[in-house]
């Protein structure tokens, strides 16, 4: 079965550190991949997205995400992070060749930044 | 542009009984996605309409489900309901029914089982 493992639960940084979060999954075929935000007291909201073409991606807000397929990867970075990325990521897969309308999810990281 | 809204926010009902959830989703949008998320178990994938028709669901019996209306709001139904049901349901649509579609989530409505 497909599954999505994000690895760190709770992540704690300072102001202007730099950020990784790790995100792997388990499919053999062709993906599409997805990270989705959470801030405090809002919905979620989608960060950046991969379908096709450079596995470099660049999303929203300064983050940007590397596909590396050989890893069956999708980690998140952020040179510098500040104050208001505080908040809950969540890494997604859908299957890329056959559309099932299914995201599936991996189980969320909480990232607490400190001012 | 309004987002995917949904209500009531917050459903509270006594075991057995039956819950109705409701969204609306972006104007233009035809897919809805409708997903679990209880304590401890993530996001969990329950069913997928488009252009009125179920698509998809998830792992989950068959008291949950739902329907699509012309206007491509949406229900989802909950039967006979038990504990293990409260949890956070978000509903969320798409431009169509392609897989690189993006998901744009409402805020969800609070179901509690007592």
């Amino acid at each position: 079965a497909q599954s999505v493992s994000q690895h760190n639960h709770h992540v704690i940084l300072s102001e202007a550190a730099s950020l990784e979060l790790g995100c792997n999954y388990s499919y053999g075929g062709t993906v599409n991949l997805f990270w989705y935000v959470q801030y405090p007291g809002q919905h979620l909201q989608l960060l950046l997205k991969y379908f096709s073409g450079d596995p470099l991606v660049k999303g929203i807000k300064g983050f940007e995400a590397e596909f590396i397929k050989s890893k069956f990867s999708f980690n998140l970075r952020k040179p510098s992070v500040q104050w208001s990325d505080t908040a809950e990521y969540f890494c997604a897969v859908s299957e890329g060749s056959s559309n099932t309308g299914k995201l599936i999810f991996g189980q969320g990281t909480t990232l607490q930044v400190k001012p | 542009e309004a987002g995917v809204t949904q209500s009531p926010t917050h459903l509270i009902k006594t075991r057995g009984q039956q819950a109705t959830l409701r969204c609306s989703p972006i104007s233009g949008h035809t897919s809805v996605y409708w997903y679990q998320q209880a304590l401890g178990l993530g996001l969990q994938f329950l069913l997928w309409y488009d252009e009125g028709e179920e698509r998809n669901r998830g792992n989950f019996p068959p008291r949950f489900s739902g329907r699509q209306f012309p206007n491509y709001s949406s229900e989802l139904n909950v039967n006979a309901l038990e504990l293990e049901d409260s949890a956070l349901y978000l509903c969320a649509s798409s431009l169509g029914a392609a897989s690189y579609n993006e998901q744009f989530f409402g805020p969800g409505t609070r179901l509690t089982v007592l």
